[in-house]
């Protein structure tokens, strides 16, 4: 079975310009999840989907945005990029349980 | 509070166990994990453990939780070189969010 799949595997975009990422869960997974990795801030929630309604959202602003389609997979998008959100992105996918498992995530670099 | 604080770095010696730790303030958390992240890469699931458990053991690998202390570790025993990498302990929230730990950094040497 193949693992979550995250592209792409880097990006480099420019202050002002939007980026959209794309997740593909493991084949039957409804849920899928998001996170952003940083050195100062460390792991945190972006948002959650679960048949393509979001259940669950974290302290990001507006500029963050995301959605899940019919077959699960599922699209985050930041738009009017930052310097400071260059980050690892990190996309889990579930069943409803106990496991989340995460693809091997997109990197981020806005200059 | 949502906080999950783990020590920065541990080094051991390759054969030895390794010890690394997790405390968590909020008590409402449905499932603990511990994660590994080896550079470059996403985090792989290592081990899981429910809330109302005290102890889970799967091969090298044995988680303690105690609920009282807030307190989660993971034990490795018979540590490699291949298990170096940056460990996460997280708790999940009852809205099914995860809440990190800062990482512990595993150094192995021989």
């Amino acid at each position: 079975k193949a693992g979550v799949t995250q592209t792409p595997r880097y990006l480099i975009k420019t202050r002002g310009q939007q980026v959209t990422l794309s997740c593909s869960p493991i084949s039957g997974h409804r849920s899928v999840s998001w996170y952003q990795q940083t050195p100062g801030q460390g792991l945190q929630f972006l948002f959650e989907y679960f048949s393509e309604t979001q259940r669950n959202k974290g302290n990001f602003p507006g500029r963050f945005s995301g959605r899940q389609f019919s077959n699960s997979r599922s699209e985050m998008n930041v738009s009017t990029l930052e310097l400071g959100d260059s980050a690892l992105y990190l996309c889990a996918s579930s069943l409803v349980g106990e496991k989340l498992f995460f693809g091997s995530g997109t990197q981020l670099s806005v200059l | 509070g949502e906080d999950v604080e783990q020590s920065l770095f541990l080094s051991v010696r390759e054969g030895d166990s390794s010890v690394i730790n997790c405390t968590y303030t909020d008590s409402s958390s449905t499932y603990l994990y511990w994660y590994k992240q080896e550079p470059g890469a996403g985090l792989q699931l290592l081990t899981y453990i429910f809330s109302n458990m005290d102890m889970k053991q799967d091969q090298r690998l044995t988680v303690l939780l105690n609920k009282k202390d807030k307190h989660l570790s993971l034990r490795i025993a018979d540590t490699q070189t291949g298990d170096s990498a940056i460990y996460f302990c997280a708790r999940r929230t009852n809205t099914d969010k995860l809440i990190f730990g800062t990482g512990t950094r595993l150094q192995v040497f021989p």
